[in-house]
């Protein structure tokens, strides 16, 4: 089945220790998405990728960073992880950018947890 | 820039009774409305979007919401809960005819009782 797969689904860091999480996709969708979702609360987008073009939101932190090697792949990485960042990390893709109506297909996460 | 604001952090509903979660949005042009839902420990999963065509949108497992301008409002139905319903419900807006990007809402728990 076509889908969205993230790795690991649980990732323990040290305070300060870069980590990488990864997302890839199936579907051939040519933008991904990362959100942060802090307990409880509603995921944020963080950044996406049109094909090879990067657009950072305005509020996320310069600590976050995203790689995007080709189209099934996309790395998000964490310089210098805080405890605040502590968080479920969601990849989503969707087909198109441009129409609002093109659904957002999510992966299962990946949980961090930051000593 | 459009928000929506999903009313109740927490519903619980008895199994066999109507799920009703609110969602409205803030908007001067109708835009692209989205209902996810996320069981523990899992991504997000579409269960109906509002793209300009019927008001009435059906969803997967027996969901439904419609769209009334009037009330600026997105409210999601069930006619009758199941156990399996039990998850946090995310109404999110897109704005039409840009990116589709998603802002969410802070979600709504629903717990289903027997």
């Amino acid at each position: 089945d076509a889908m969205v797969i993230q790795n690991p689904r649980y990732q323990v860091t040290q305070f300060g220790k870069p980590v990488t999480l990864s997302c890839s996709q199936t579907l051939n969708h040519n933008v991904m998405y990362w959100y942060q979702q802090k307990s409880s609360q509603a995921p944020k987008l963080l950044f996406h990728y049109y094909d090879k073009d990067f657009n950072n939101e305005a509020d996320t932190p310069d600590n976050f960073q995203s790689r995007r090697p080709n189209t099934s792949f996309c790395f998000l990485d964490i310089r210098s992880p805080g405890l605040g960042d502590a968080a479920m990390y969601l990849c989503a893709t969707s087909r198109a950018l441009g129409k609002g109506t093109d659904t957002q297909y999510f992966g299962p996460g990946t949980r961090l947890t930051v000593l | 820039a459009q928000s929506v604001t999903q009313l109740g952090s927490h519903v619980s509903v008895s199994e066999g009774a109507l799920v009703l979660l609110r969602c409205n949005y803030s908007s001067s042009v109708p835009p692209y409305l989205f209902w996810y839902v996320q069981y523990p420990n899992q991504g997000l999963q579409l269960l109906l979007k509002y793209t300009s065509a019927a008001t009435l949108v059906k969803g997967i497992n027996g969901f439904e919401a419609e769209f009334k301008k009037s009330e600026t409002s997105f409210h999601l139905t069930k006619p009758s809960a199941h156990m399996s319903d039990a998850a946090e419900y995310f109404c999110a807006v897109s704005p039409t005819g840009t990116a589709s990007k998603l802002t969410f809402g802070t979600g709504t728990r629903l717990q289903v009782t027997l």
